[in-house]
């Protein structure tokens, strides 16, 4: 069964540096999403992105962080300069045709940040 | 704007012992709702969703859930859990609106015990 891949499972990271989680999703998904999960507390939408364009992104979204989708496979989530509070747990989904398909998750990188 | 609310936290259940999992979620406009499920060290898998139609969602693994309109709910169900069953379970919703990104409650993290 297809799923979606993340990688790397775990990032230990120093405040202010750069970090890239890289994700790919299911092959001939179109929508893709980041959400994210401070531990203990609830899983938050981060950004959706459907051909090549940013659809919705939360306040969370703000300009530290870009999605891009370099090739036909990968989907990353770049956060530009790292905060002590970016430490979560961030998912990648995608779904085939948006709306109210189902997304599927990947199984999320662990990014700690000292 | 939408939220999700999972009061347990933790629901410890002996095997073969029915559960219930609580999801209440506030909205102005229609919903749609998904519970989903997280093993160790894997992504989120979707259980079951509720989009239109019979209230009564049967899903993968036994799980069952209703949808209730007046109490605003949205409980899974499960007649007999296994040890297998150990995991989080995460309650979402999703609205017609924008992107279709999901609000997720914080999740309900089910032990059954031998």
């Amino acid at each position: 069964e297809p799923e979606v891949t993340q990688t790397p499972s775990h990032q230990v990271t120093q405040m202010g540096q750069e970090v890239i989680l890289r994700c790919v999703p299911i092959s001939n998904h179109l929508y893709f999403y980041w959400y994210r999960q401070i531990l203990g507390q609830k899983v938050e939408f981060l950004v959706s992105f459907y051909n090549n364009e940013i659809s919705e992104k939360s306040e969370i979204f703000d300009d530290q962080f870009s999605v891009e989708r370099p090739d036909g496979s990968n989907f990353t989530l770049k956060i530009r300069s790292t905060k002590l509070e970016d430490s979560a747990m961030y998912f990648c989904a995608s779904s085939e045709y948006g709306g109210l398909e189902t997304q599927y998750f990947g199984p999320g990188t662990r990014l700690l940040v000292l | 704007a939408q939220s999700v609310t999972q009061l347990d936290s933790q629901v410890p259940v002996f095997e073969e012992a029915p559960v219930e999992l609580r999801c209440n979620y506030s909205s102005s406009v229609s919903v749609y709702l998904f519970w989903y499920v997280q093993y160790p060290n894997q992504g989120l898998q979707l259980l079951l969703k509720y989009l239109s139609g019979s209230t009564l969602v049967k899903g993968i693994n036994g799980f069952e859930a209703e949808f209730n309109k007046s109490q605003t709910s949205f409980h899974l169900r499960k007649p007999s859990v296994h040890i297998s069953d150990t995991a989080e379970y995460f309650c979402a919703v999703t609205t017609i609106s924008g992107t279709y990104k999901y609000i997720f409650g914080t999740g309900t993290r089910l032990k059954v015990l031998a």
